[in-house]
């Protein structure tokens, strides 16, 4: 079955203390793409990435990393949390064709993050 | 800048009746536009996207570009419409850049009994 997966779903840390959420995608896409949700604004792009070893910035990256290290796996790192980065976040990994009309996201269950 | 806005964060219809989500987009490109969808406790899926103009679960949407518009509409909302729904714009012809995909920031869907 074709998913994004996404770990842990939940999340509860303490400001600074340095953490990761994985997602993982079983469909071969290049692309990839982190968003935080938060209540009124939508989703925000953090980072994107368009294929292996190539990542950039989104629409709210400070305060975020990540690495494509290999396709499957785009993990998203926090290394300072602040209470800020309290949001729920989801993962996407993107189906298109460059130059077509065919663009289809593709969403992990999301990770919701409390930083106190 | 791609910018995609939803100026009702919350609609609240009687079943039966008509439902239209509102989208209005700004690029200058070639966009290619979606609605996404959130159901309770689910992940985000993809509901319709422009260049199919398809009907799915009754809701159709049509591209205005001369109004820059992608408005949601269902004739006879269903109680299992209430959900979260989003609008969403991209660049099919971004080569470097990589896909940027950029949501509205959604429209909460209540259809009450």
């Amino acid at each position: 079955e074709a998913q994004v997966t996404q770990n842990p779903r939940y999340l509860i840390t303490v400001t600074g203390k340095k953490l990761t959420v994985t997602c993982s995608q079983n469909m071969n896409h290049e692309y990839m793409s982190w968003y935080r949700q938060d209540p009124g604004l939508g989703l925000r792009q953090i980072y994107y990435s368009m294929n292996v070893e190539v990542t950039d910035k989104g629409d709210v990256p400070e305060g975020y990393k990540v690495s494509r290290k290999e396709k499957r796996n785009f993990p998203l790192i926090l290394e300072s949390p602040s209470p800020n980065q309290t949001s729920l976040y989801f993962c996407a990994s993107i189906y298109r064709v460059r130059g077509k009309m065919n663009t289809e996201a593709f969403f992990g269950q999301g990770t919701r993050l409390t930083v106190v | 800048a791609q910018r995609v806005t939803q100026p009702e964060k919350l609609l609240s219809v009687f079943k039966g009746a008509p439902v239209e989500l509102k989208c209005n987009y700004s690029y200058s490109g070639s966009p290619e536009l979606f609605w996404y969808v959130q159901y309770s406790r689910q992940r985000l899926q993809l509901l319709l996207r422009h260049i199919s103009r398809e009907s799915i679960k009754g809701f159709t949407a049509d591209l205005n570009k001369g109004e820059t518009s992608f408005h949601l509409k269902k004739p006879f909302a269903q109680e299992e419409d209430s959900a979260m729904y989003y609008c969403a714009l991209s660049d099919h012809r971004i080569k470097a850049a990589g896909n940027k995909l950029t949501f509205g920031g959604g429209t909460r869907v209540l259809v009450k009994p």
